[in-house]
C-alpha cells in the first residue's frame, strides 16, 4: 500500500519568511496529491491539491510541485503571516472510488511575528 | 463545498461501554466513507473503509470486532466502538467525497475520551 513520508515534523519561522515542506510517497500509482491544515481540535481544511499531470500549482501565497519521476512533492507558502501557524498534512491517493488518502505524519508550522 | 456532519462532537464514557459515531453527508450520496483516527500530536491514521451496502475493509492491525461499521445508506455511516478502553481515547474522523477521485470533506470529527 501507500506510504507517505512528511518532512519536517516542526518548522519555526519569521514572519514574512517562506516555509517549504516536503513529501515523498511510494506507490507510483498515486495521482492525487492534497495539503491539508488543521488547526487544533478541529477537521483537517484542503489548502490545495495537485494531480498527476501538472507539475506545479499555485493559489496566492501557497503552491505545491510534484515531480512523479522522483515520487515525491512540496508545499511552498510564501509571505507567512502568524495565521499560518498550525499542523500541515500532505496526502496521497489514486483517484478511483474507494481509495482512501493515506497522509504523512505532519508538520508543525509556527510563524512569529 | 460538499457537507459531511458527524456527530457526536465529544463524548465521555466508562470503560467497557459502547459508544456509537454517526457520519452524515449532507449534500451528496457517498458510496464509500472512510474513517481515520488521531491520536495527539499524530497523523490521521486510516482505520476503515465504509461501503454502502457491504462489509467495511479495515486497515492491518484495527479490529473488526472492537470497531464495528455500518453503512446502511448512502448518507450514513456509523462507528461503533465497542467495549471502549482508556487507549480507545481518540479523535475520530469521517471523510467521504462527492464524485470517486474527487475532494475528500471530512467530518467535524468526534473526540472520545473513555474513563
Amino acid at each position: 500500500g501507500e506510504n507517505v513520508e512528511q518532512h519536517p515534523s516542526t518548522l519555526s519561522v519569521q514572519e514574512g519568511d517562506s516555509a517549504v515542506i516536503k513529501c515523498t510517497y511510494s506507490d507510483s500509482a498515486s495521482n492525487y496529491f492534497p495539503w491539508y491544515k488543521q488547526e487544533l481540535g478541529k477537521r483537517p481544511q484542503l489548502i490545495i491539491d495537485i494531480r498527476s499531470n501538472v507539475g506545479e500549482k499555485k493559489d496566492q501565497r501557497i503552491a505545491v510541485t510534484l515531480n512523479k519521476t522522483a515520487k515525491h512533492f512540496s508545499l511552498h507558502i510564501t509571505e507567512t503571516q502568524p495565521e499560518d501557524s498550525a499542523v500541515y498534512f500532505c496526502a496521497a491517493s489514486r483517484t478511483q472510488a474507494g481509495t482512501a488518502l493515506i497522509f504523512g505524519k505532519g508538520t508543525t508550522l509556527s510563524v512569529s511575528s | 463545498g460538499a457537507v459531511v456532519s458527524q456527530h457526536p462532537s465529544r463524548v465521555i464514557c466508562k470503560s467497557g461501554t459502547s459508544v456509537k459515531i454517526e457520519c452524515r453527508s449532507l449534500d451528496f450520496q457517498a458510496t464509500t466513507m472512510f474513517w481515520y483516527r488521531q491520536f495527539p500530536k499524530q497523523s490521521l491514521m486510516l482505520m476503515a473503509t465504509s461501503n454502502e451496502g457491504s462489509k467495511a475493509t479495515y486497515e492491518q492491525g484495527v479490529e473488526k470486532d472492537k470497531f464495528l461499521i455500518n453503512h446502511a445508506s448512502l448518507t450514513l455511516s456509523t462507528l461503533t466502538v465497542t467495549s471502549a478502553h482508556p487507549e480507545d481515547s481518540s479523535f475520530y474522523i469521517c471523510s467521504a467525497s462527492a464524485v470517486a477521485g474527487g475532494e475528500l470533506f471530512f467530518g467535524e470529527g468526534s473526540r472520545l475520551t473513555v474513563l
